[in-house]
């Protein structure tokens, strides 16, 4: 059980264009799903957190008009890459909080992740 | 704000040899520590788990010992195997409960 769905794996796109990244929990409901970004050899820095029907909160020194996230259901988060550049290419994981008998402090599910690269 | 730190960065290990990877963490508060396992290219896999109740979580050849007066944390793999190479992060729910900050991360290489 707690699967986690990403897509999609891999995306290339040319500069100035947008990047639709989608993070959808198959088996159950995710009342909260964060996003992460990890640039090679690094670690995984949280971007953002968004819980089902409110705006995302997003962390210190990301711009929340380029990565716009959408939490519509508690199924589906969606992050969009406006206007992506060259540094934006990444590996893009999310990651969802939820299920019956879930809290705070329980473990999260990741998706398989989505590595972007920016020509 | 929150922090973790984890070290070392990189650790060679010989097959059969034990494993020992340590962080810490600065949110007084933070009562959940999960560890990671990650290959290249792929998503993080928990391998185990500790909260601030316990002292100590053992799960075949991986444990966990958590001192919350020093406020820190480590993983321990006895018996590694080649397939244990790959990198670990710690990680801390801070941040007002809501949020998993990973450590830098530790690059374990286990040699035949």
């Amino acid at each position: 059980g707690a699967v986690v769905s990403q897509h999609p794996s891999r995306v290339i796109c040319k500069s100035g264009t947008s990047v639709k990244i989608e993070c959808r929990s198959l088996d159950f409901q995710a009342t909260t799903m964060f996003w992460y970004r990890q640039f090679p050899k690094q670690s995984l820095m949280l971007m953002a957190t968004s819980n089902e029907g409110s705006k995302a909160t997003y962390e210190q020194g990301v711009e929340k008009d380029k990565f716009l996230i959408n939490h519509a259901s508690l199924t589906l988060s969606t992050l969009t890459v406006t206007s992506a550049h060259p540094e934006d290419s990444s590996f893009y994981i999310c990651s969802a909080r939820g299920g019956a008998g879930s809290s705070y402090n329980s473990p999260l599910h990741f998706g398989n992740g989505t590595r972007l690269t920016v020509t | 704000g929150e922090n973790v730190e984890q070290h070392p960065s990189t650790l060679s290990v010989q097959e059969g040899d034990s494993a020992v990877i340590k962080c810490t963490y600065s949110d007084s508060a933070s009562n959940y520590f999960p560890w990671y396992k990650q290959e290249l290219g792929k998503r993080p896999q928990l391998i185990i788990d500790i909260r601030s109740n316990v002292g100590e979580k053992k799960d075949q050849r991986i444990a966990v010992t958590l001192n919350k007066t020093a406020k820190h944390f480590s993983l321990h793999i006895t018996e590694t195997q080649p397939e244990d190479s790959a990198v670990y992060f710690c990680a801390d729910l801070s941040g007002g409960y809501n949020k998993l900050i990973f450590g830098a991360g530790t690059r374990l290489a286990v040699h035949p």
